[in-house]
C-alpha cells in the first residue's frame, strides 16, 4: 500500500498571499496524483489530476507540480473560498487508491 | 444536470445492515467505474470499495472486506454499498465518486475521482 503524507498539517495564510502544500508518496506515483479541496459540510472537489492538469472550473490560481514522490499545490494568491482541507490522492498503484491525510488552510 | 446522489443512511444498531444507493444522472453511468470512500467527521479520507463499469470486477478495503458488498444496475444508473455486520467504527459520511472512464475499445482511463455526491451518514449505534 503506497502511504501518503502530507505536510503541514494546518497552513495559516492572509488572503492574497501564496500558499503551498506539500505531499510525499511513500514509493513512486509516476503521474497518478490528484488534489482535492473540501470545504466544511461539503463533499470533496477534485482541483488537479494527473499531477498538474487542472479539473473543470478550477481557477488558474490553483497549480500542480511534482514527480514520482514529491508533490506540490500552490494557490497563488489566496482567496477567502480557497480557506479548506486539501487532500493529495494516488491512483497509480492500486487497489487500495490512497489519500493524504490532509492539510487544512485557515486565515492568518 | 452530471451529479451523483447517495440515500440510504441512517442509525443502525451493531452488528446490523443498511444498504446506500447512489443515483447516477447526466452521464454515460456504465462507461465508469465507481467508488465509494467514506469519512469519519472531522477526519480524512478513506477508500472504501470500487467496481469496474461492467461490474466485472470489485476492490474493498481491508478494513471492510467480507463485510460490504459493492453492485450495481447499470440499466438504472446506479450503484449501491450493502453493509453487513456493521461496527461502530464504520461510522461516517459515506460518499460515492466517479473514477475509471472505459471507452469502445475497452482503454479505461483514471482523472483521479472527477464526480461527488453530496454523501449520506450512517451512524452505527446502540
Amino acid at each position: 500500500e503506497i502511504v501518503m503524507t502530507q505536510s503541514p498539517a494546518t497552513l495559516s495564510v492572509s488572503p492574497g498571499e501564496r500558499a503551498a502544500l506539500s505531499c510525499r508518496a511513500s514509493q513512486d506515483v509516476s503521474g497518478n496524483l490528484a488534489w482535492y479541496q473540501q470545504k466544511p459540510g461539503q463533499a470533496p472537489r477534485l482541483l488537479i489530476y494527473d499531477v498538474s492538469t487542472r479539473a473543470t472550473g478550477v481557477p488558474a490560481r490553483f497549480s500542480g507540480s511534482g514527480s514520482g514522490t514529491e508533490f506540490t499545490l500552490t494557490i497563488s494568491s489566496l482567496q477567502s473560498e480557497d480557506f479548506a482541507v486539501y487532500y493529495c490522492q494516488q491512483y497509480n498503484n492500486w487497489p487500495p487508491w490512497t489519500f493524504g491525510q490532509g492539510t487544512k488552510v485557515d486565515i492568518k | 444536470q452530471v451529479q451523483l446522489v447517495e440515500s440510504g443512511g441512517g442509525v443502525v444498531q451493531p452488528g446490523k445492515s443498511l444498504r446506500l444507493s447512489c443515483a447516477a444522472s447526466g452521464f454515460t453511468f456504465s462507461s465508469y467505474g465507481m467508488q465509494w470512500v467514506r469519512q469519519v467527521p472531522g477526519k480524512g479520507l478513506e477508500w472504501v470499495a470500487f467496481i469496474w463499469n461492467d461490474g466485472s470486477n470489485k476492490y474493498y478495503a481491508d478494513s471492510v472486506q467480507g463485510r460490504f458488498t459493492v453492485s450495481r444496475d447499470n440499466s438504472n444508473n446506479s450503484l449501491f454499498l450493502q453493509m453487513n455486520s456493521l461496527r461502530a467504527e464504520d461510522t461516517a459520511v459515506y460518499y460515492c465518486a466517479r473514477d475509471l472512464y472505459c471507452n469502445d475499445d475497452g482503454n479505461c482511463f483514471s482523472n483521479g475521482f472527477d464526480l461527488w455526491g453530496q454523501g449520506t451518514l450512517v451512524i452505527v449505534s446502540s
